[in-house]
């Protein structure tokens, strides 16, 4: 168990419909990260807050948003939703001072069905 | 760009050594990361290398060429729980967002 949660574990919904995914990260971790996990694509940078202010972006597209909280956990809308957007989205989070050795702790996952 | 190149898949022998080499084009580089996920899983953290050299971490042990943009993942003593998908990952950028780039993985399947 990584410390950092994520709901919910699984989630199928219909093309064009808008979904929120929620994370948590490890008690005293500032930092979060979101990635898409596709079966072609491989693990895939979406977006990183620290301490409730973006700090870095990977492709994420416009239908997608996300924000971190004043409590640090956040959450990853995704709108317009396709078939391709079915994947596993991961949350990640990193100690309080990026840098080092401080590697990313993964959460569960949320498993996204497209229909 | 970015660029980060595993083979996609291996077999190796219960008992036996195996090797998982990685090469990497990034624009930025500050450390690279070998995880270990199992289907459906989350990633976990195998090992960490900033610096030119091996870093060894009981049966997993990890080496890193900055100047030929190369690592390799070396696991001793296979066990058939190694089975599972091994991840190459670059942070990129410095420090400042420890943002990660991940090759598309190594898939491992451990036979008797």
């Amino acid at each position: 168990d990584s410390g950092v949660t994520q709901t919910p574990k699984h989630l199928i919904t219909a093309t064009g419909q808008r979904v929120t995914l929620r994370c948590s990260p490890r008690s005293g971790d500032l930092s979060v990260y979101w990635y898409q996990q596709s079966l072609d694509q491989g693990l895939q940078f979406l977006i990183q807050y620290y301490n409730g202010e973006e700090r870095a972006k990977g492709n994420i597209l416009e239908r997608f948003s996300a924000q971190q909280f004043p409590d640090l956990h956040s959450e990853l809308n995704l709108s317009s939703l396709e078939l391709g957007d079915s994947a596993l989205y991961f949350c990640a989070s990193s100690p309080k001072y990026p840098g080092g050795s401080s590697e990313q702790y993964f959460g569960p996952g949320t498993r996204l069905t497209v229909t | 760009g970015q660029n980060i190149d595993q083979p996609t898949e291996m077999t190796a022998t219960e008992g036996a050594i195996v090797q998982i080499n990685c090469t990497y084009q990034t624009s930025g580089f500050n450390g690279l990361f070998w995880y270990q996920q199992h289907a459906g899983e989350a990633p976990t953290f195998l090992s960490y290398n900033v610096l030119d050299g091996l870093e060894e971490k009981g049966r997993f042990s990890s080496f890193l060429s900055r100047s030929k943009g190369y690592s390799y993942l070396l696991l001793k003593e296979l066990q058939m729980k190694d089975s599972a998908s091994y991840l190459c990952a670059v942070r990129d950028n410095g420090g400042a967002t420890n943002k990660l780039i991940f090759g598309t993985g190594t898939l491992l399947a451990v036979q008797p």
